[in-house]
This record gives C-alpha cells, structure tokens and sequence, in this order.
C-alpha cells in the first residue's frame, strides 16, 4: 500500500539554524499539507499547498516558515531560523482530491528538536 | 468548523466492541464527521467519514443520530493494536482546488485491555 514518508525521522539542530524537513507524498497525490504536534498537544495545521501555491496557511505559519515542492516526488517544509519552540513532531500528509473526498494521508513524522 | 466533544478516556475489553462516542451540537449542513486516530505519536490515520447516513468500512462503523448532533465510532472487534488516541473532526467540504487543514482536538485515549 503507498504511504507518505518523511526524512530524516530526528533532526536535532541549534537555535537560529535552518532546518529543511522533507516529504515524499503519494505517488497521485495533488494535494500536500504540514501538520506539527507540539510534545503532549493537539496536532496543528500549518499549511496546505496545491498546484504549486498555498492554498492555506495558519497563524503558526509565519515568514520563517516556506514550502516547496521542487521535483514531481518531494514536498519541503524549511524553517529559516529555528526558535526552542519549534521543537515538535512534524507531519506531512497527502490527499488525491479535494472537497468530501480529500482523505488526508499522513506521513511517520519527523521529530524536531531545537537547542 | 463546528467544535466536538469527545470523553477525554475510555477502555475497552480485548475482542469487544468499542464504542466512541463524540457530540458536535452546532454541526451544519454541509459539514462532514470524520474519525482519525494516532497510535503513540505516529501520524494520524483516517479511519472513516460521514454525512448523515451510517457508514462501514473495513476499520469501523459511523453513526451518526438523525438530528446529526452526534455520533458514535464503533470498532467491532477491539484488540490492543487499537490502543490509540481517536478524533471526531467536522469540516465542511470545499470546492475542487482548495485543500482543507483538519483541525485535531484532544481526542479520546482508547486503551484496548487484554
């Protein structure tokens, strides 16, 4: 069965560095989204993407957060200078289609941990 | 989006059915019910979704009341593999093009007894 992977699985850098986390959604997927899970908290949104654009992005999503997708198999979430409070479980997720239709398929996770 | 309750816990014998229930009161018209869950800090995993009418799929059943103010999660056959922290999600569905954020509550931590 196809699932989303996420490299690495632990990241650990020091703060004010740039982190480049990484995502290989399903194969015929159009539709890519960043989650994170803050030790012991909800699962947050950050941002959706589609057609090479955001189509949605929240408050947590600031100007030190940027998405890519820069080959047809890869999907990037980098942070440009990480703060302690970006250490969290990240998570990519992935859906064929949109609307009623869209399940989101998520990936393993991958746990940042900022010094 | 519509809020859900959920109970914060629940335990379940090996081999019974689990039944876990989630109330969403202000749920409109066009705003589906879907069930994720999150086994020990992995990435969620869909389970099912729904309108109004009941739904099964090889995981689980959905019901949802007529009024669609509630509904219940049902997973048959429990084993300890479905220890799990389990969300009720409503959200409306989109337009074609616009890809829509799932916004995850506390959930229900299910432990699944032997």
């Amino acid at each position: 069965e196809p699932e989303v992977t996420q490299t690495p699985s632990h990241q650990v850098t020091q703060m004010g560095q740039e982190v480049i986390l990484r995502c290989v959604p399903i194969s015929n997927h159009l539709y890519f989204y960043w989650y994170r899970q803050i030790l012991g908290q909800k699962v947050e949104f950050l941002v959706s993407f589609y057609n090479n654009e955001i189509s949605e992005k929240s408050e947590i999503f600031d100007d030190q957060f940027s998405v890519e997708r820069p080959d047809g198999s890869n999907f990037t979430l980098k942070i440009r200078s990480t703060k302690l409070e970006d250490s969290a479980m990240y998570f990519c997720a992935s859906s064929r289609l949109a609307g009623v239709k869209d399940t989101q398929y998520f990936g393993p996770g991958t746990r940042l941990t900022v010094l | 989006d519509a809020k859900t309750t959920q109970p914060p816990s629940m335990d379940c014998a090996e081999g019974r059915a689990a039944n876990l229930p989630c109330n969403h009161s202000t749920i409109s018209g066009n705003e589906y019910v879907y069930w994720y869950r999150q086994i020990h800090s992995q990435g969620p995993q869909y389970i099912i979704h729904g309108l109004k009418n009941n739904e099964t799929n090889e995981m689980a059943s959905l019901i949802i009341t007529e009024d669609r103010k509630s509904s219940t999660l049902i997973l048959p056959h429990a084993t300890l593999r479905d220890t799990a922290v389990y969300y009720c999600i409503v959200s409306p569905p989109k337009h074609s093009g616009s890809a829509r954020q799932l916004t995850f509550g506390s959930g229900t931590q299910l432990t699944v007894l032997p």
